[in-house]
């Protein structure tokens, strides 16, 4: 079974601080997505990386920044972050095989409580 | 930009009886249309998706629909059990970059 694992299952910060959210999967995949969940807002993509070093903006990508150093690792970085990143923040992994978009496989998600 | 929208927001059907929820998206590029299911404390989990050759395809008590035409997808879920009760999200491809743009979400109740 794939799996993709995240770091915190719940998290407070304070306003200012800064955030790490580590995402790590175990199935090879190419392509690394984080996702933040607001109720009515479905998923909305906020990064996006399809190989090591190599990332894409998505939707919402102000106040956030990513890093993959490592094929099965992206992190989620909240330079300052304020209380209008109080949310849940959702990983996914998918493969790069053929042409055509692939499932993508999530992780359990981060509630992050910014006070 | 592009956008899917999916109706209803809230959907609740007695145990035994059929749900539909209905998605439109708006990119004429997109060939990929997934179903996510997403319980309670779990991130979403695809349970069925179609692709832009096909218009319609099932698996037991769940079918997904397409009208490209109409750029209308649905999915249909028979004989509704309490464990069918979670949050369900459509999807479309966006172009062909491994990207999905997603919808709102449905939360199922499956009232016994």
């Amino acid at each position: 079974d794939v799996k993709v694992t995240q770091s915190s299952r719940y998290l407070v910060k304070r306003t200012g601080e800064k955030v790490f959210l580590e995402c790590v999967q175990d199935m090879d995949h190419e392509n690394m997505f984080w996702y933040r969940q607001d109720p009515g807002l479905g998923l909305r993509l906020i990064y996006f990386s399809y190989d090591v070093k190599m990332k894409e903006k998505g939707d919402i990508p102000e106040g956030y920044s990513v890093s993959r150093e490592k094929k099965e690792r992206f992190s989620l970085i909240l330079e300052s972050a304020s209380t209008n990143q109080t949310s849940m923040y959702l990983c996914a992994s998918s493969s790069r095989q053929g042409s055509g978009t692939d499932t993508q496989y999530f992780g359990p998600g981060t509630r992050l409580t910014v006070l | 930009g592009e956008n899917v929208e999916q109706h209803p927001s809230t959907l609740s059907v007695q145990e035994g009886d059929s749900a539909v929820i209905k998605c439109t998206y708006s990119d004429s590029a997109s060939n990929y249309f997934p179903w996510y299911k997403q319980e309670l404390g779990k991130g979403p989990q695809l349970i069925i998706d179609i692709r832009s050759n096909v218009g319609e395809k099932k698996d037991q008590r769940i079918a997904v629909t397409l009208n490209k035409t109409a750029k209308h997808f649905s999915l249909h879920i028979t004989e509704t059990q309490p464990e069918d009760s979670a949050v369900y999200f459509c999807a479309a491809s966006k172009g062909s970059n491994y990207q999905l743009i997603w919808g709102a979400g449905t939360k199922l109740i499956i009232k016994p």
